[in-house]
């Protein structure tokens, strides 16, 4: 079957560095999707990976091995507002997004 | 700028009862789909649509129904109402040509309680 797995909660503080991992085991992968989503709101577009390596986008980074099936997000001077869910998502073969639970982030002062 | 709406935002409803949300998009996206949120589970593709007049079955399309008559508008009809599909129900888009790129808007939500 596909799997996707993430830690269910992650605690940080503000102003520190946070790495979220997400694994995954599916048919086929057409790009590796982190997306954010606030409580009572809907999940944002955050980043995509589809070749190995280091994806940058200001404070976020998102990171893929293929070989490994491995990715993570990484959140740099975070801040109250990251406070959120952060979901790992794949494209398989058959161009469906497969979605992990989330990780819930909650950011400390 | 409006993106995807959803109605109703909340909604308690009788089990047994029939229910249609409401998905529009202005966005003149092709493909559609329908998730539920569950505590503790990720998103679950109940149905999609790659492009207007057509539709396909997800991983949870059991006591679902849509249709995809022109390309903003996408229902989602529960026939008849039962505590299981109590959920929030996500409607999402994304700008793939006959394909799903993996870049979705979504809706706001709609909230269902099925008593």
């Amino acid at each position: 079957g596909q799997n996707i797995d993430q830690p269910t909660e992650m605690t940080a503080t503000e102003g520190a560095i946070v790495q979220i991992n997400c694994t995954y085991q599916t048919s086929g992968f057409n790009g590796l999707f982190w997306y954010q989503q606030h409580a009572g709101e809907a999940p944002t577009f955050l980043s995509y990976n589809v070749l190995d390596g280091l994806e940058e986008k200001g404070r976020f980074s998102s990171f893929l091995s293929r070989s490994k099936g491995y990715s993570y997000l990484l959140l740099k001077e975070l801040q109250m507002k990251d406070s959120a869910s952060y979901l790992c998502a794949v494209l398989d073969s058959n161009y469906q997004l497969i979605w992990g639970a989330g990780t819930k982030l909650i950011i400390k002062p | 700028i409006a993106g995807i709406t959803q109605a109703p935002t909340s909604q308690i409803l009788a089990a047994g009862r029939r229910m249609t949300l409401r998905c529009t998009q202005d966005m003149r996206h092709n493909a559609m789909y329908w998730y539920r949120q569950d505590l503790g589970l990720g998103l679950r593709l109940i149905h999609y649509s790659n492009t207007a007049g057509t539709t396909g079955k997800g991983e949870v399309p059991d006591g679902y129904s849509v249709s995809r008559a022109n390309t903003d508008d996408f229902p989602l009809t529960l026939a008849s109402a039962v505590p299981s599909q109590t959920s929030v129900y996500f409607c999402a888009s994304s700008d793939g040509s006959g394909g799903n790129t993996g870049e979705l808007f979504f809706g706001e939500g709609s909230r269902l309680t099925v008593l």
